[in-house]
Parts: C-alpha cells; structure tokens; sequence
C-alpha cells in the first residue's frame, strides 16, 4: 500500500498564482483533510471530507477550495496564492477516527513557497 | 469540546524512560485519548489511544489517571530516533470528530 500520497512535495508560486495540491489515499477511507503548519505551531485544519461529494470547513479556509469527486482524492485549490499561504501542508486520511477509534494516516507534506 | 494542555519541551537521555504528560480536566466519559507525534520533516503519525485502562504497544505505553483527568505517554527508552513533537488530542467516542486539531504539542529533545 502506498497510504497518503501528496504532490508535489515542493513547490513555489508567485502571488496570484493558482495550482492544486494532489491527494490520494489507497486504503479506501471516507474521511480525509488538509492541514497547514506554520513554523512554530501545530496543525490547522483547513477542510475536510466525510466521502465522495461531501465536503466542509475547518478551522482556517478562506483562500482555499477543495471538492471530493471520488473516495480516492482529495485535492487542495488555491484560487489566488498569498504570501501568507506559505506554509507545509498535510493531507490526511482515516477509516475510523471519525468514531474516535481509529488513526489518521499522514501524506508526507507539500512545502510552498508564495513570493 | 474538551482541551488538551502539554509542556512545550521537554529533554530526555538517550536509553532512559520519558514521561510525557498531557492534562484534559474537563475530558467526558467517551473521549478517547489519542497521541501522535510529527519527526522533524514529516507528517504525524499515531503513537497510542486508551480510554480508561492503560494501554502498550510496540512503540509506547500509555498512563491514564484514574479520574481520566491526565494522561501520561511513556517511552521506555528513548532513543534519538523519538526526537519529534508530541500531541494528545482527545476523540469523542461515536462522535463526529471530523474538526480534528492539533494544539502545539511537546518538543522532546533526545540528548546523546
């Protein structure tokens, strides 16, 4: 199993710009969510999803979209990067920790860099 | 929802044991107590959840109070390897824990 694949892993953008981070899980879980972590603190949410075709926000979505077309993907638009959009973000899954019981499964980060 | 609070750091020894506490006052009767720890450049990943009875596996053990007010994860030996940033975060059971967060967690440092 490959678990939580992110793409890319590095990436730098100018201001404006737009691009999608890539999520993909094989371990057929329903939920999944994006995280972002800047220097010095711990994980924020920034929208998760429960399956296919639900979607909702977490803690810190403006500037952000996601959709969930398949139980497999997950990706993370950026509509019009910011600088303060720089950050390392991380892409997780779980079958059941949506029941408290389970664990989350962690991507390995994507790293970007607006200018 | 119920809180966690933790240490900023803590520093530990190579080969001896580390406590690592997490306090969670106001924790209910079906929240779960999970821990996950993030090594320096990667994503998160799970150490060890309990509800109310102590919990090991092959990589920790996990303490909880009696009155479920704190918990404590214990590395028997620590070795340099888990260096990284703790987290204790609490689930609900059958819960919708879908808005899960992670507050700043515990830094341990593991000296050589």
């Amino acid at each position: 199993n490959a678990g939580v694949t992110q793409t890319p892993k590095f990436q730098v953008l100018k201001t404006g710009q737009s691009m999608t981070l890539q999520c993909a899980q094989d371990m057929n879980h329903e939920y999944m969510s994006w995280y972002r972590q800047d220097p010095g603190m711990g994980l924020r949410l920034i929208h998760y999803s429960v399956g296919a075709g639900i979607t909702d926000q977490g803690e810190v979505p403006n500037g952000y979209n996601v959709s969930r077309s398949t139980t497999e993907d997950f990706p993370l638009r950026l509509l019009s990067a910011a600088p303060s959009q720089t950050s390392v973000y991380f892409c997780a899954s779980s079958y059941s920790a949506g029941l408290g019981t389970g664990e989350l499964f962690f991507g390995e980060g994507s790293r970007l860099t607006v200018l | 929802d119920a809180k966690t609070t933790q240490p900023n750091s803590m520093e530990s020894n190579e080969e001896e044991p580390v406590h690592l506490p997490c306090n969670h006052s106001t924790i209910s009767g079906t929240d779960y107590i999970h821990w996950y720890r993030q090594l320096p450049s990667q994503g998160p990943e799970y150490v060890i959840h309990g509800l109310t009875s102590n919990v090991n596996n092959r990589m920790a053990s996990l303490a909880i109070a009696e009155d479920r007010k704190s918990s404590t994860l214990i590395l028997h030996r620590a070795t340099l390897r888990d260096a990284a940033v703790y987290y204790c975060i609490l689930l609900k059971s059958g819960g919708s824990n879908y808005k899960l967060t992670f507050g700043k967690g515990t830094l341990l440092t593991v000296n050589p």
